[in-house]
């Protein structure tokens, strides 16, 4: 079975670019969540998609964006990029977070660094 | 706003040490409290906790959720130098089952 698979794993832009990253959930897993990790702050919540809909956003400004297609896949922009966005980007999928089945499957992660 | 705060923030040990790992929560409609081990990149789900399934054990780890604290510790026996990790703890929220993770303890495990 297949885990969280998240692309690209490593990516390096300049201030003023954006950035689209991707993710592919375990398959059959509908929730999927993404995070930022850095050094000082830990893992902080962007948002979690369920069936096309965002239904849970972290307090983030609305540079970082997201969508969830049809097959659950994922995709999250980050716009204008600035220095502070340099993180580790997490991508989590789980079964379905309304039945409880909370358990996150996390994948690798896209190393994101601005210059 | 949801919080969760884990301590130590790091922690060295000898191989063979037990170890105590703390983790205390605010938050709204508390429904579970996981722990995951993060070695590389991606965390890996160690344990969750409920009212209903207040202790878990696996091995040399062990974890118990005391509810009327609002916190949780994992313990490690006998550790090795391959439980060197960052270790986070996790809350879920019941109205919107959203997440909310403290940042972590930073275990390195000496030989």
């Amino acid at each position: 079975k297949a885990g969280v698979t998240q692309t690209p794993r490593y990516l390096i832009k300049t201030r003023g670019q954006q950035v689209t990253l991707s993710c592919s959930p375990i398959s059959g897993h509908r929730s999927v969540s993404w995070y930022q990790q850095t050094p000082g702050q830990g893992l902080q919540f962007l948002f979690e998609y369920f069936s096309e809909t965002q239904r849970n956003k972290g307090n983030f400004p609305g540079r970082f964006s997201g969508r969830q297609f049809s097959n659950s896949r994922s995709e999250m922009n980050v716009s204008t990029l600035e220095l502070g966005d340099s993180a580790l980007y997490l991508c989590a999928s789980s079964l379905d977070s309304v039945s409880g089945a909370n358990v996150l499957t996390f994948g690798a992660g896209s190393r994101l660094t601005v210059l | 706003e949801d919080k969760v705060v884990q301590s130590p923030l790091s922690l060295v040990v000898h191989e063979g040490d037990t170890v105590t790992l703390n983790c205390s929560y605010e938050v709204t409609n508390f429904r579970s409290l996981l722990w995951y081990k993060q070695e590389k990149k991606a965390p890996t789900f160690l344990f969750m906790l409920t009212s209903s399934g207040i202790e878990k054990k696996s091995g040399r780890l062990s974890s118990i959720l005391d509810k009327k604290e609002l916190s949780s510790i994992l313990n490690i026996t006998a550790t090795q130098t391959g439980d060197s990790a960052i270790y986070l703890c996790a809350v879920v929220r019941g109205s919107n089952y959203k997440l909310t993770f403290g940042k972590g303890t930073l275990l390195t495990v000496n030989p």
